[in-house]
């Protein structure tokens, strides 16, 4: 398995707090991102990143706010938690490398309950 | 914009019967497509990218362009099978990958 850590792996928050959950990376990939997983929804883009500081909007960013510092970690943060927000939240990465594309290989998930 | 569509959400099928997982997507360029495997309480892990074109754990998926598809199939269904399938894209110029709203696989002894 490629070094992918989420933490945490699960956490159950109050409507209206702040929350940030951490991928880190060992394998020194360009790209990394953060989806979500909802039945009937699969896998949705939030925030991606393509290097230190360099961060861009998925499909479903509102609610979410992302940074990376450093190339071996990217947060996410919610800034005020909703009870929609609850889904379980997918840490990828990716070389990116050269002219072909290489697969995305995903971190085991972080499963958020917002009560 | 990107789409890809898995128009079924479970496909339930018995042990030894052929298998065969639909995936359609749009996109005016040249996309690179995947299929990816999710089995219970698991993180994804990839099964197939259509530019390797090889054969993993006996499932096969060929990219039809004129079409826009990318069926994932399988001669024997068996049992270990079952889990989450999900179709993915991702296209030059950016790095972002587009899935499917997955395909749950449910082979019955």
């Amino acid at each position: 398995d490629a070094g992918i850590t989420q933490s945490p792996r699960h956490k159950v928050t109050e409507t209206g707090t702040p929350v940030t959950l951490r991928c880190h990376q060992t394998e020194n990939h360009r790209y990394m991102y953060w989806y979500r997983q909802d039945p009937g929804h699969g896998l949705r883009l939030i925030h991606y990143s393509y290097g230190v500081k360099d961060t861009d909007k998925g499909e479903v960013s509102d609610g979410y706010s992302v940074s990376r510092s450093k190339t071996e970690d990217f947060l996410l943060t919610l800034e005020s938690a909703t009870s929609s927000q609850t889904s379980v939240y997918f840490c990828a990465i990716s070389e990116g490398r050269g002219t072909g594309h290489t697969e995305a290989f995903f971190g085991q998930g972080t499963r958020l309950t917002v009560v | 914009a990107q789409r890809v569509t898995q128009p079924e959400k479970l496909l339930s099928v018995f042990k030894g019967a052929p298998v065969e997982l639909k995936c359609n997507y749009s996109y005016s360029g040249s996309p690179e497509l995947f299929w990816y495997v999710q089995y219970s309480r698991q993180r994804l892990q990839l099964l197939l990218r259509h530019i390797s074109r090889e054969s993993i754990k006996g499932f096969t998926a060929d990219l039809n362009k004129g079409e826009t598809s990318f069926h994932l199939k399988k001669p024997f269904a068996q049992e270990e099978d079952s889990a989450m399938y999900y179709c993915a894209l991702t296209t030059s110029g950016t790095y972002k990958y587009i899935f499917g709203t997955g395909t749950r696989l449910k082979v019955l002894a």
